[in-house]
């Protein structure tokens, strides 16, 4: 098993432009989420979903769209880049237990720069 | 919602010394507690977890006990090494049961 892919690992944009992360899993994990992290602000939830087709707001949500068509692949959306949107982001998969979501396994992370 | 608070590094202490990294938290109902650590240039790894009230999770020399009088989760090794130098983040479910909420991260230097 792969676990959780992510793809670019580095990635440099200028602003106002547009990319999409990409991030699969081939352990048909239900759930996936999408993180970032900055310095001394640990990880922040971006977006979420706990199935095909169901998708929902995390806590830092804007400037980021995400669909999810497959229960493999789990794409983030950065519409018009800002220098704001530097920042290390993090994939990550689960199964739901019996007290929501279980252990998360984490991909390898994109380290995104916006100039 | 739900939200946690670690204790905010870094932390440096000599090998063989005792670790403990402080976690609370704030929650509606019974959340699981996680410890994550991220090694160098890396993406985060489970260490350990507890699910319920008084559950010790352990691993690798850690251990944590969810308890619930006080809101915490305590990350504790008796003796580091300096391969356990890496940054540590407390977590929890979120109110929903449907992602983890992270804290801020600690960041343990080990020397020899």
């Amino acid at each position: 098993n792969a676990g959780v892919t992510q793809t670019p690992k580095f990635q440099v944009l200028k602003t106002g432009q547009s990319m999409t992360l990409q991030c699969a899993q081939d352990m048909n994990h239900e759930y996936m989420s999408w993180y970032r992290q900055d310095p001394g602000m640990g990880l922040r939830l971006i977006h979420y979903s706990v199935g095909a087709g169901i998708t929902d707001q995390g806590e830092v949500p804007n400037g980021y769209n995400v669909s999810r068509s497959t229960t493999e692949d789990f794409p983030l959306r950065l519409l018009s880049a800002a220098p704001s949107q530097t920042s290390v982001y993090f994939c990550a998969s689960s199964n739901p237990s019996g007290q929501g979501v279980n252990e998360q396994y984490f991909g390898p992370g994109t380290r995104l720069t916006v100039t | 919602g739900n939200s946690v608070t670690q204790m905010e590094g870094p932390v440096t202490l000599s090998e063989e010394a005792f670790l403990t990294i402080n976690c609370t938290y704030t929650a509606t109902g019974y959340p699981s507690l996680f410890w994550y650590v991220q090694y160098p240039g890396e993406g985060l790894q489970l260490l350990l977890k507890a699910t319920k009230a008084d559950d010790k999770g352990s691993n690798k020399g850690f251990e944590a006990t969810y308890r619930k009088e006080t809101t915490s989760f305590h990350l504790e090794k008796g003796s580091v090494q300096v391969s356990d130098s890496a940054v540590y983040f407390c977590a929890l479910t979120n109110q929903a049961g449907t992602a983890l909420i992270f804290g801020k991260g600690t960041t343990l230097s080990v020397s020899s």
